[in-house]
């Protein structure tokens, strides 16, 4: 079975400094999407990035990246130029493209903004 | 497109008392998925119906049921509520044959007493 594993309960981050979540999967499968999700303190989650498998190309949206290492079975974000509005809880998630198989969350990372 | 929505946002509960959790997946999306979300469990995998057809289901006791009707709308129901399942329930919808992405609804909070 698929796990996610965010190793990081907790990270902080100056404000405007860069930081970077670490999320490792563990999976036989070669085609899936991965996922980081940002879930700020009693605010609704909303998806934040994805990574299709296959693609080589790591995927960035503004100020978020991510590290797609497929062997290494490793998929980071990066945040650069931290605001005080990326404090959240960060969770990485993992879904084959192959079966209807459900998501596959890690436990979350806690992200702390110092102004 | 409106959101996934889910209603009621607020609940309380006693003990014994029996539950039923509304959501609306975003027009199109067929797959809805059920999540618990507590402190100290994270985010706990419930079920997920597609066409109304339950088409996984996570490790949770009997007690913790649900369906989806052909607008693709889903209930979950909780019955004989226990202390323990206080927590905020999470809905998510998502579009087949895309990235499989998962759209988040706002979550209803459940309160047992």
């Amino acid at each position: 079975a698929q796990t996610v594993t965010q190793s990081q309960p907790e990270m902080s981050v100056q404000e405007a400094e860069t930081v970077t979540l670490s999320c490792t999967y563990d999976t036989s499968e070669s085609d899936y999407y991965l996922f980081w999700y940002k879930q700020p303190p009693s605010r609704q989650m909303i998806l934040v990035i994805r990574q299709e498998a296959y693609k080589q190309q790591n995927a960035t949206e503004n100020r978020f990246s991510v590290n797609f290492q497929k062997a290494a079975k490793s998929f980071s974000l990066k945040i650069s130029d931290s605001q005080l509005g990326d404090a959240a809880m960060y969770f990485c998630a993992y879904r084959s493209a192959y079966n209807n198989n459900d998501m596959r969350f890690g436990a979350g990372t806690r992200l702390t903004v110092k102004p | 497109k409106a959101g996934v929505t889910q209603t009621p946002r607020y609940l309380i509960k006693t003990r014994g008392q029996q539950v039923t959790l509304s959501c609306s997946p975003i027009s199109g999306h067929r797959s809805v998925s059920w999540y618990q979300q507590t402190p100290g469990q994270g985010l706990q995998f419930l079920f997920e119906y597609f066409s109304e057809t339950q088409r996984n289901k996570g490790n949770f006791p009997g007690r913790f049921s649900g369906r989806q009707f052909s607008n693709s709308r889903s209930e979950m129901n909780v019955s004989t509520l226990e202390l323990g399942d206080s927590a905020l329930y999470l809905c998510a919808s998502s579009l087949e044959g895309g990235d499989l992405a998962q759209y988040f609804g706002p979550g209803t909070r459940l309160l047992v007493l």
